[in-house]
């Protein structure tokens, strides 16, 4: 079976200032993919960033960085530089075998001024 | 590049009437799929096409649910009969690669169904 979780309903960070969004996943694939997806209020969602999990390499995409934790299974979101448009709902998936994608229940991120 | 396009961007109806979504993909995107958000939560694979060939349906609803993809280019989803928890948006989303995992999914803006 494969999982993700994420087990921060919801986080709060003010303008400007770095936050970190977590992400625990299960899968018995031998490669896969990984990726955060950004969903804004009413819009739609749309990549942040992907990580492939046989590159040991952490993936990062201007202000967006990934920490990839390939034995623990774990793949964190870093936003630097925190901005409003930032504000969103921010999913963790997994691609596994067959282009099947396992989503987490979500990140309510609020970015404050 | 057009985008997927989904429509209609907003539904209301009541219980146990009948709604029909639809969906025309990026194209040239092989893989299709069907998801269902509820409010507050993460997407739920309904159903995943290739071509115009189901890879998994496991959990849609089929007593309610049908989806087709005909011609495996754009594709329809109903519900029929309506029920209260059936309220959502539906994503739909394509992906460019056919097999194997290297593709990111591409999402509409969805359709959000509200079920009274």
């Amino acid at each position: 079976a494969q999982t993700v979780t994420q087990s921060q309903p919801e986080m709060s960070v003010q303008e400007a200032e770095t936050v970190t969004l977590s992400c625990t996943y299960d899968t018995s694939e031998s490669n896969y993919y990984l990726f955060w997806y950004k969903q804004p209020p009413s819009r739609q969602m749309i990549l942040v960033i992907r990580q492939e999990a046989y590159k040991q390499q952490n993936a990062t995409e201007n202000r967006f960085s990934v920490n990839f934790q390939k034995a623990a299974k774990s793949f964190s979101l870093k936003i630097s530089d925190s901005q409003l448009g930032d504000t969103a709902m921010y999913f963790c998936a997994l691609n596994g075998n067959f282009n099947k994608f396992y989503f987490g229940s979500g990140t309510k991120l609020n970015v404050k001024p | 590049e057009a985008g997927v396009a989904q429509s209609p961007r907003y539904k209301i109806i009541e219980k146990r009437q009948s709604v029909a979504f639809w969906c025309n993909p990026i194209s040239g995107h092989a893989t299709l799929y069907w998801y269902q958000q509820i409010l507050g939560q993460g997407p739920k694979l309904l159903i995943q096409f290739q071509n115009n060939g189901v890879v998994d349906d496991s959990q849609l609803p089929k007593d309610r649910f049908s989806a087709e993809r005909l011609k495996g280019v754009d594709s329809t989803l109903k519900i029929q009969p309506a029920k209260l928890e059936d309220s959502a948006v539906y994503l739909c989303a394509s992906s460019f690669q056919s097999r194997g995992n290297t593709g990111e999914l591409f999402f509409g803006e969805g359709s959000r169904l509200t079920v009274l």
